[in-house]
């Protein structure tokens, strides 16, 4: 079954720590995405990548760095730039729109719950 | 600026209907996206409106008026299952860009 798989599900930082948090897709989608999630919040863009190779900050890139050497692979790297990095981290992927994809909603992974220790 | 307002929190009976409103103020506009989130879990697709009128799925109904900058989604027959948060989203001109609303939290009492 095609999908998006996010790990570790529950992370915890240290001061001072950079943690890498891991996301692939088996969808063959060109477009992925970061977002954050605050409790009782909506989600809120970190980055996204459209093609392998380049990518986009979005809302709130500061503290955070991505890389898509891969067309299957997102890492996402919360810094110690980050100072309140306690939130829920989500994953998206969706097809390019010269693959049909309007109207195509996002498919998320499970998420990673981030916490300070 | 993107500016997408949903209702915080709303409480229904099961078995009722219950309306959820989202408005809009884009810098453009290439569709909106209807999710639920329940808690701690990734969001789930519900619905998808890119024309103004009405998208009917089962027990879901979801309405767009464009010039109005407007939708809402409609679920009837409330069950316990669909306490949840449900998110609004944006798509915009672009067409790969998202913006979400800050969801509304529905709570279905018995």
């Amino acid at each position: 079954d095609g999908g998006i798989t996010q790990s570790p599900k529950y992370l915890f930082r240290k001061e001072g720590q950079n943690v890498t948090l891991s996301c692939e897709q088996n969808l063959n989608h060109d477009a992925m995405y970061w977002y954050r999630q605050d409790p009782g919040q909506g989600l809120r863009l970190i980055y996204y990548s459209q093609i392998v190779n380049d990518f986009q900050k979005g809302d709130i890139a500061e503290g955070y760095s991505v890389s898509r050497e891969k067309k299957e692979s997102f890492p996402l790297t919360v810094t110690s730039a980050q100072k309140n990095p306690t939130a829920f981290y989500l994953c998206a992927s969706i097809p390019s729109p010269a693959r049909g994809a309007a109207g195509q909603p996002q498919h998320f992974g499970d998420g990673t719950r981030l916490s300070i220790l | 600026g993107q500016n997408i307002d949903q209702p915080t929190e709303m409480t229904a009976t099961e078995g009722a209907i219950v309306q959820i409103n989202c408005t809009y103020q884009t810098s453009g506009f290439n569709g909106l996206f209807w999710y639920q989130q329940h808690a701690g879990e990734a969001p789930t697709f519900l619905s998808y409106n890119v024309l103004d009128g009405l998208e009917e799925k089962g027990r879901f109904s979801s309405f767009l008026s464009r010039s109005k900058g407007y939708s809402y989604l409609l679920l009837k027959e409330l069950q316990m299952k669909d306490s949840a948060s449900y998110l609004c989203a944006v798509r915009l001109f672009n067409g790969q860009n998202f913006v979400f609303g800050p969801g509304t939290r529905l709570s279905v009492l018995p």
